[in-house]
């Protein structure tokens, strides 16, 4: 059974670093073809993929905000990590990870999601 | 604004058939596989279809998927008050080296 979980911060002041980790289960990051992505969602707004890192250790991020995001991943513990600096208000969203396998050609599980709030 | 266009929003009675248009271009859905995704109220979103037309165990076969060049459509015949829900569509874009996704569909069964 596939799970993914996300942990973190709930409150955030602009400036500050944002630091989220995803704790899985139910596959392996040193599976070919296996990969986890975090993505948001800005309250009533639509789904932003942010980043992505996959089994080989290959690392994707969202153009917009590659300066910002930092993706990392420890196999021992089943765990991605997503740091994200200078935050903002209007990074205010609900941040989930997921997983995504090639053979699936996208995100085939989610995790429940955590809301982060932007805020002084 | 983004990348794929989707419908704001459509509406069904039960027992109809409803469609969901997804429009992108060359980098995204004309070459490469289409997902769906359905976000329930308050929840998490789920996939739906993937690979343009494959539906992922558990989910029942009155929803569809088809894509064309740079278009697709998700199809569900036999509308139900809880397929009341968010739909979004989602690609890889060889430009941006990274998935888009639509700006989702919220479907109301009247």
């Amino acid at each position: 059974q596939v799970t993914l979980r996300e942990s973190g911060p709930a409150l955030v002041k602009p400036t500050q670093t944002l630091t989220l980790t995803c704790t899985f289960s139910g596959f392996s990051l040193t599976t070919s073809g296996m990969c986890v992505s975090w993505i948001r969602q800005p309250p009533g707004k639509a789904l932003e993929w942010l980043a992505r890192i996959d089994w080989d250790d290959d690392k994707f991020y969202r153009t917009s905000l590659q300066t910002r995001l930092t993706i990392s991943k420890d196999t021992s513990k089943n765990q991605v990590v997503l740091t994200m600096t200078n935050m903002d208000p209007v990074d205010t969203a609900t941040y989930y990870c997921a997983r995504e396998r090639v053979i699936t050609g996208g995100v085939d599980f989610w995790g429940q999601g955590t809301l982060v709030t932007v805020s002084s | 604004q983004s990348v794929l266009t989707q419908p704001p929003s459509a509406s069904g009675t039960p027992g109809q058939r409803v469609t969901i248009s997804c429009s992108g271009s060359s980098s995204n859905i004309g070459s490469n596989t289409l997902n769906w995704y359905q976000q329930l109220p308050g929840t998490a979103p789920k996939l739906l279809i993937y690979n343009n037309n494959q539906r992922p165990s558990g989910v029942p076969d009155r929803f569809s998927g088809s894509k064309s060049g740079t278009s697709a459509s998700l199809a569900i015949s036999g509308l139900q008050s809880e397929d009341e829900a968010d739909y979004y569509c989602a690609a890889w874009d060889d430009s941006l080296n990274g998935p888009v996704f639509g700006g989702g569909t919220k479907l109301t069964v009247l």
